[in-house]
């Protein structure tokens, strides 16, 4: 199998926090996770990729400062948003892959809404 | 930067209707992905096509890339409402393992 995890599923802050969200592979290694985000009946945007004991590379546009991601292990990968505010709404979804395969695991998504 | 037009971007049609779902780009692909989204879930994969020509059954989805590797179809046969959701195409730009997904294609398809 390959299982992919997202912690918390859905989250509501306050503008000028931050938060944290979890992607987790549960019974795979994966060397390379991927950051989406998902606007209302939208597609999903890539934001980053993220290898596993190195920089996180992120995609034209997305600001790396205010979207931390780490890659501490070869089963976690973190995104934090800082700073939020209203407008970083939006569905977050993480995916993995396996070493040396293209097929990407999605996880279930995290529902962020800054107020 | 790559895209991914898809065509159309919506659809609602009775059961058992055939449909058409195309995905185009100006760009190159190495391989192309299907998804189907669930609201509030995360998408899940129906198929990947990679080379050019190549067409897959999977039961009443027939799947096709273009010759080219530019574009691509999904055409489901007598459409079900467990069909409805939104269905994603996704180029992988080549060497890198990242996908490019396409606009999206949300159907309906009403019993």
């Amino acid at each position: 199998g390959a299982v992919v995890s997202q912690h918390p599923s859905w989250v509501i802050c306050k503008s000028g926090t931050s938060v944290k969200i979890e992607c987790r592979s549960l019974d795979f290694q994966a060397t390379t996770m991927f950051w989406y985000r998902q606007f209302p009946k939208q597609s999903l945007m890539l934001m980053a990729t993220s290898n596993e004991g190195s920089k996180a590379t992120y995609e034209q546009g997305v600001e790396k400062d205010k979207f931390l991601i780490n890659h501490a292990s070869l089963t976690l990968s973190t995104l934090t948003v800082t700073s939020a505010h209203p407008e970083d709404s939006s569905f977050y979804i993480c995916s993995a892959s396996k070493p040396g395969e293209e097929t990407q695991y999605f996880g279930p998504g995290t529902r962020l809404l800054v107020l | 930067t790559q895209l991914l037009e898809q065509s159309p971007q919506f659809l609602s049609i009775q059961e058992g209707e055939n449909l058409t779902v195309y995905c185009n780009s100006s760009s190159v692909f190495s391989s192309l992905q299907w998804y189907r989204q669930e609201p509030g879930e995360g998408p899940v994969l129906l198929v990947t096509v990679v080379t050019g020509g190549e067409v897959k059954k999977l039961k009443r989805l027939t799947f096709q890339f273009g010759d080219a590797r530019k574009d691509s179809s999904l055409h489901i046969t007598a459409a079900q409402p467990g069909d409805t959701g939104l269905y994603l195409c996704a180029g992988e730009q080549s060497g890198t393992y990242k996908y490019i997904f396409g606009t999206g294609t949300r159907l309906k398809v009403l019993a």
